[in-house]
């Protein structure tokens, strides 16, 4: 089992519906969890931290937690074409007693007009 | 965005060579970290240092040294490049180890042939 999986997708969703992206993570212990967006060609960018179970709303983006359930979402409200990204989860998994931060693949988004 | 550039951003160079990338940064952040990124596999820890003269390895560190004898500057050096290393190479930096916020360079696309 990986330790953070996510589907590669791609999710294909029309403009203006809502964007669901999932992952889960294998470590019981994780306590923050991140949300990069990353385009074609780019580096990774920063979109949403969360730390607690429950939601974290940023404007058009929901982060949720599940510990229980271990697993951590993203909701995309209001899809544009701009969001047409690749999605990364990323956990802090314990590794060999050192906590790292673990990158899941990705999902890939695709926006349609 | 933290200011961090890379260079080179392309490279290419044939098996068997000597290779260095470097990381600059202009935000005085403790934490860097060299990723490799390849389809399938997500974003991989290679090094990371927590601090001048402080390094230690990641996940996929074979093949791969490193240095940083300033604050600001992290340098990846392939010792004797093979065509597995192919891949794009992030740097990222953060203020705080681990499962911290870790803001990305623009990456170097390395091709060893």
């Amino acid at each position: 089992q990986k330790e953070v999986e996510q589907n590669s997708g791609p999710l294909s969703v029309p403009e203006g519906a809502i964007a669901s992206l999932n992952c889960t993570y294998s470590d019981r212990g994780s306590q923050s969890f991140f949300w990069y967006r990353q385009y074609s060609g780019k580096s990774p960018e920063l979109i949403m931290s969360i730390y607690s179970n429950g939601d974290k709303e940023d404007g058009r983006f929901t982060a949720q937690l599940n510990k229980a359930s271990q697993y951590v979402s993203l909701l995309i409200r209001d899809s544009q074409p701009s969001d047409s990204a690749t999605y990364l989860c990323a956990v802090n998994i314990l590794v060999a007693n050192t906590d790292k931060l673990i990158f899941g693949t990705g999902t890939r988004l695709q926006v349609f007009p | 965005d933290a200011g961090i550039t890379q260079s080179p951003r392309h490279k290419v160079t044939e098996t068997g060579t000597p290779v260095t990338l470097r990381c600059h940064q202009t935000e005085n952040h403790r934490y860097m970290y060299w990723y490799r990124q390849d389809p399938g596999h997500g974003l991989r820890l290679i090094h990371y240092s927590y601090g001048v003269k402080d390094t230690d390895k990641g996940e996929v560190s074979d093949g791969y040294s490193v240095s940083r004898s300033k604050t600001e500057d992290f340098l990846l050096t392939l010792e004797s490049a093979t065509s597995s290393q192919t891949s794009v190479y992030f740097c990222a930096t953060g203020l705080a180890g681990g499962p911290d916020t870790q803001y990305f360079g623009p990456g170097t696309r390395l091709t060893v042939l």
